[in-house]
């Protein structure tokens, strides 16, 4: 069974603190997508990378940044975490061609306190 | 800007019946359209894809059909029955590389 595995389901994180969250496929898909959801808001894309060490910005950069050392996995980083990063992160990967749809991970429901 | 917009915002039916999801987006030069589940506090399940050039897609009790000139897709759901309770998004992508814009989605709730 294909997967997006993302490393951690819940996290609390203080105010300030570096956070990681790491995301995993093992379909050998070339892109990779972070999104994050909020009510009201929904989902929103935050970066999204194309192959290894490319990336692009999405709608809401702003305090993030992403890594992608190698094809399977994508890595979005919080700076200095804020409380308005509090936030449901999903991950979700995608083959180039197009034809086949995204598969999402199980999400990681942050908090910073 | 594109913007996604799905009604209603919730819906709740008897077991049985058939469920009408609606999707309407604004600017038609979509690449994709996809239909998503999403269980509370879960991921998104990928239910149909339907391409920019397709008309409709079918998966067992589930059809959704395109009418991009229109800005609008509708997501059928055969006979529901109460595991079908669950937030269902649409999505489109400009192009083939997969950036996805979201509709804040409906919630539904099918009663035993």
């Amino acid at each position: 069974d294909v997967k997006v595995t993302q490393s951690s389901r819940y996290l609390v994180k203080r105010t300030g603190e570096k956070v990681f969250l790491e995301c995993v496929q093992d379909m050998d898909h070339e892109n990779m997508f972070w999104y994050r959801q909020d009510p009201g808001l929904g989902l929103r894309l935050i970066y999204f990378s194309y192959d290894v060490k490319m990336k692009e910005k999405g709608d809401i950069p702003e305090g993030y940044s992403v890594s992608r050392e190698k094809k399977e996995r994508f890595s979005l980083i919080l700076e200095s975490a804020s409380t308005n990063q509090t936030s449901m992160y999903l991950c979700a990967s995608k083959s180039r061609t197009g034809f086949y749809g995204y598969t999402f991970g199980s999400g990681t429901r942050l908090t910073v306190v | 800007k594109q913007e996604v917009t799905q009604i209603p915002a919730a819906l709740s039916v008897p077991e049985g019946e058939n469920l009408v999801l609606n999707c309407s987006f604004t600017d038609s030069a979509i690449y994709n359209l996809q239909w998503f589940r999403q269980d509370p506090g879960k991921g998104l399940t990928s239910l149909l894809l339907i391409q920019s050039s397709q008309r409709e897609q079918t998966s067992g009790r589930l059809n959704a059909s395109l009418d991009k000139s229109s800005g609008r897709s509708t997501l059928y759901i055969a006979a529901s029955q109460p595991g079908d309770s669950a937030t269902y998004l649409c999505a489109v992508s400009p192009d083939s590389w997969g950036k996805l814009q979201f509709g804040a989605g409906t919630q539904v709730v099918v009663t035993p």
